[in-house]
């Protein structure tokens, strides 16, 4: 199974300013995901970031809001930008293994006020 | 359409087993899995079981599937206060993309 961080575990953003989150694997992995689960709430995919292509967004996601840089193997960046209090959320990274099964990493915190 | 549920609490005694139950709508799911979201965590894989497997043990954990019915359930044997936890079901569908529909989550809380 890979060992995933992520940067930063928590933080606390005012309204309209922007945050990026960083992934980091212990190894070189093809798919990476970034998710969003919000309070009390279930997992929901952001988009599925592979290295040389554009992130793939899923519906109601978008890249204006979320822009996903992959610059390698190893990496990878989710920022929301111009953020407002319904951003608040736990934001994961996950990376995918040989069955299918996702290794994620420890998740960030973000509060919007 | 792609849904997936789960009861949302289950509360159980220190040595008792606990059942987990989750149903799912995706016929062509190849494989289902068990997540573990402990309080202030990312996700831990726990087990997975292949779309043409009835039935998974591992340790403590038994996976059962019943694909008619589109039900997979998790027992936990021996529960302890360590298993409180959240735990997801999740599918993988769509079979070049990876993608996952995880469930609703169940909150297991274990009393001393």
């Amino acid at each position: 199974s890979a060992v995933i961080s992520q940067k930063p575990s928590r933080d606390i953003c005012q309204r309209g300013t922007s945050l990026t989150i960083q992934c980091q694997v212990d190894s070189q992995v093809t798919m990476m995901f970034w998710y969003r689960q919000q309070p009390g709430q279930s997992l929901t995919l952001i988009a599925t970031a592979n290295q040389g292509s554009e992130a793939t967004y899923e519906s109601g996601f978008v890249i204006d809001k979320f822009p996903i840089s992959r610059p390698n193997l190893t990496f990878s960046t989710l920022t929301v930008s111009n953020m407002s209090p319904e951003d608040s959320s736990i934001y994961l990274c996950s990376v995918a293994g040989p069955l299918r099964e996702q290794y994620f990493g420890p998740g960030t915190r973000l509060t919007v006020t | 359409g792609e849904d997936v549920e789960q009861s949302l609490f289950l509360s159980v005694r220190e040595g008792d087993s606990s059942v987990i139950n989750c149903t799912y709508t995706d016929s062509s799911s190849t494989y289902l899995y068990w997540y573990k979201q402990e309080p202030g965590a990312g996700l831990q894989l726990l087990t997975y079981i292949f779309s043409n497997m009835d039935m998974k043990q591992d340790q403590r954990l038994t996976v059962l599937l019943n694909k008619k019915d589109k039900h997979l359930s998790l027992r936990i044997a021996d529960t302890q206060t360590g298993d409180s936890a959240i735990y997801f079901c999740a599918e993988s569908i769509s079979p070049g993309t990876y993608k996952y529909i995880f469930g609703t989550g169940t909150r297991l809380k274990v009393l001393a």
